[in-house]
């Protein structure tokens, strides 16, 4: 079965240190990968997407990820973290064949730590 | 203003209650998506519309049911609600290549 793993269901870090929030995804095929963003009380917001080209993709905010092929990942990172960073992080993917369906990861709540 | 709107943004109700949440967009999307989130679950998948007369049923539809009254609402029923209902609901519209736009939810308590 077609499945979104989030490792590690809450990350915390320093204020000004990486970020590094992993997915990983089962499918021989390359999807479109997505990376949203959700504040307290608020719905999800897109950081980036991944659909073909580039596989280093930028998002809002400071934040990147990059499509590895071989590793079937897309790993979300942010060189320096802000207070405001704190959120709550799901990583989508939109399989081939799945009738434009959003599989999501069960999150990964991110806190920053002065 | 918002471009996915969602009303009630909170309920309470009780068990056995018909309960209908009611999703509104203004971005000119055909594709309309229903969701429930839960604790350490992620979003799962309800219903999903590609136009008002598509309907499909998502991952997780039964007890739910839902209404495409046109290309701009999009509504969740629930016939007759009971506790492990109780969520956080949203609604999301979609453009290609599939990037989804989302309301801000609606949380429902179910007693």
């Amino acid at each position: 079965a077609q499945s979104v793993t989030q490792l590690g269901s809450h990350v915390s870090v320093s204020e000004g240190a990486l970020v590094l929030l992993r997915c990983n995804y089962s499918s021989s095929v390359p999807p479109y990968l997505f990376w949203y963003v959700q504040y307290p009380n608020q719905g999800l917001q897109l950081l980036l997407k991944y659909t073909t080209g580039a596989t280093l993709v930028k998002g809002i905010n400071g934040f990147e990820a990059e499509f590895k092929k071989s590793e079937t990942s897309f790993h979300l990172t942010k060189p320096s973290a802000h207070m405001s960073d704190a959120a709550e992080y799901f990583c989508a993917v939109r399989f081939s064949g799945s009738a434009r369906q959003l599989t999501f990861g069960s999150g990964t709540q991110l806190t920053v730590l002065p | 203003d918002a471009d996915v709107t969602q009303t009630p943004r909170n309920r309470i109700t009780k068990t056995g209650k018909r309960i209908m949440l009611e999703c509104s967009q203004t971005k000119g999307h055909d594709r309309m998506y229903w969701y429930r989130q839960d604790p350490g679950l992620g979003l799962r998948l309800i219903y999903y519309s590609f136009d008002v007369k598509d309907i499909n049923k998502g991952e997780i539809s039964d007890g739910y049911s839902v209404s495409r009254q046109a290309q701009a609402k999009f509504s969740l029923s629930l016939e007759s609600a009971i506790p492990n209902q109780t969520a956080l609901y949203f609604c999301a519209t979609s453009r290609p290549p599939d990037e989804q736009f989302f309301g801000p939810g609606t949380r429902l308590t179910v007693l």
